[in-house]
């Protein structure tokens, strides 16, 4: 059964500092990785995707990586800004359509 | 483009009565997933349908629950005789094949409270 981990589960740091969330799964043979934004009381937001094949995924102040064979994944986050305030969560498709999350980091972002 | 919709956003319901919550998938997606997110837990895979299939459903509760995703209108999941337990937040997602192939996009969620 797999099983995603994230650590650390809550974060808080001041605004403009380069930060890394990180994502850990026991199952290596996943069809790709993504990963969500959750804004309190909201939906989920898909921030990344990153198919078997790949290494790493860039979007705006975002990088994702992805080492299959050891089971982890990184999401950097350059110049954090409050507005980056949120739950982040991991998760992993290994069946071919259900999502596996993890509990998610709760990111603080002070002015 | 609009995106996942879910309707309703927030739903109150008695010890006993049934709960309907309503999926309308991003449009040409034909893959739909619900999940639920207990409080402070993570979010749990319930079941996955494909337009008037349903492909897996090993998430769900064998009692009480269903969901059905017709030829047309929303995919459906339904709560029948509703417990405090099921005080949860339910979240629809779609994607245009499945998950293992594209990305899914998920809707704002409903949030079911049974008092």
């Amino acid at each position: 059964k797999q099983e995603v981990t994230q650590i650390p589960a809550a974060l808080s740091v001041p605004e403009g500092e380069n930060l890394v969330l990180n994502c850990s799964f026991t199952d290596s043979a996943i069809y790709n990785l993504q990963w969500f934004r959750q804004d309190p009381g909201k939906g989920l937001t898909s921030l990344l995707l990153i198919q078997s094949s790949q290494r790493e995924q860039t979007s705006g102040r975002l990088n994702a990586s992805l080492d299959k064979s050891s089971g982890r994944s990184t999401l950097y986050i350059a110049a954090s800004q409050p507005g980056d305030s949120a739950t982040y969560l991991c998760a992993v498709v290994n069946s071919g359509y259900a999502l596996n999350f993890g509990k998610g980091t709760s990111l603080l972002v002070t002015p | 483009n609009a995106g996942v919709m879910q309707n309703p956003r927030h739903l109150v319901r008695r010890r006993g009565q049934e709960a309907r919550l309503r999926c309308s998938p991003v449009k040409g997606h034909s893959h739909v997933y619900w999940y639920r997110q207990l409080p402070e837990e993570g979010l749990k895979f319930m079941v996955y349908l494909q337009k008037e299939n349903i492909i897996d459903e090993s998430g769900m509760p064998k009692e009480r629950f269903s969901a059905e995703f017709p030829k047309e209108g929303p995919s459906i999941l339904r709560i029948q005789q509703v417990v405090r337990g099921d005080s949860a937040a339910y979240f629809c997602a779609s994607s245009r094949k499945g998950a293992g192939d594209t990305e899914a996009f998920f809707g704002q969620g409903t949030r079911l409270t049974v008092v």
